[in-house]
């Protein structure tokens, strides 16, 4: 079993909608979580990072962490296409740790 | 304020080569770590440098090394490339402390 696990997609939606990505994960030692955003051929791009539990809201993103269930969401509102990308769930132990990546969702958003 | 820097973008190297890929940390950081990553994967952590000294590694071969300068840039050495090697290599930086890490753009690395 991977220490975290991610719907690989491809997830296509139309423009203006609400997004909802998830990942889940095994390691309750995990205290630090992030979303990335990947466009293609790109390095990751860091989102939203928040420490343990809660919800942190940025914009049009809103990031959310249940460690009881660790389970962790990032939700997109009014969806563009420019939000078109693989999002990467991620998180770690220490702020300086290694990261432990999920596979990726493939977002596409539809004019 | 200048981010993390790679080089080179891209290169094509032959099976049983040598590659050395290079980067620089962002402006203050002083930690970096490297990451493998596959097509249509996540990246995978390869070792982190801190004060010039190999602090945590993955699950990656002796193939693998690393080296970090006074200045804290860095570079990721592979030996005897296979074809797996394939993949775009990040680097990332941040401090030891209350901070988070911080890519580059990534050298993709073909091995024919």
């Amino acid at each position: 079993q991977k220490e975290v696990e991610q719907d690989p997609g491809p997830l296509s939606v139309p423009e203006g909608a609400i997004v909802s990505l998830n990942c889940t994960y095994s390691n309750s030692a995990f205290q630090y979580f992030m979303w990335y955003r990947q466009y293609s051929r790109k390095g990751p791009e860091l989102l939203m990072y928040t420490y343990s539990s809660g919800n942190k809201e940025d914009g049009r993103f809103t990031a959310q962490v249940d460690k009881s269930s660790k389970y962790i969401s990032l939700f997109i509102r009014d969806s563009q296409p420019s939000d078109s990308a693989t999002y990467l769930c991620a998180m770690t132990y220490s702020s300086a740790s290694k990261i432990i990546f999920g596979s990726g969702t493939r977002l596409s958003i539809r004019p | 304020d200048a981010g993390v820097t790679q080089s080179p973008t891209h290169l094509i190297k032959t099976r049983g080569q040598q590659v050395t890929l290079r980067c620089s940390p962002k402006s203050g950081h002083d930690t970096v770590s490297w990451y493998q990553q596959a097509l249509g994967q996540g990246p995978q952590f390869i070792f982190q440098y801190y004060e010039e000294e190999e602090r945590q590694r993955g699950n990656f071969p002796d193939r693998f090394s690393g080296h970090q300068f006074p200045n804290y840039s860095s570079e990721l050495n592979v030996n005897a490339l296979l074809l797996g090697d394939s993949a775009l290599y990040l680097c990332a930086s941040s401090l030891q402390g209350p901070d988070t890490q911080y890519f580059g753009p990534g050298t993709r690395l073909t091995v024919l």
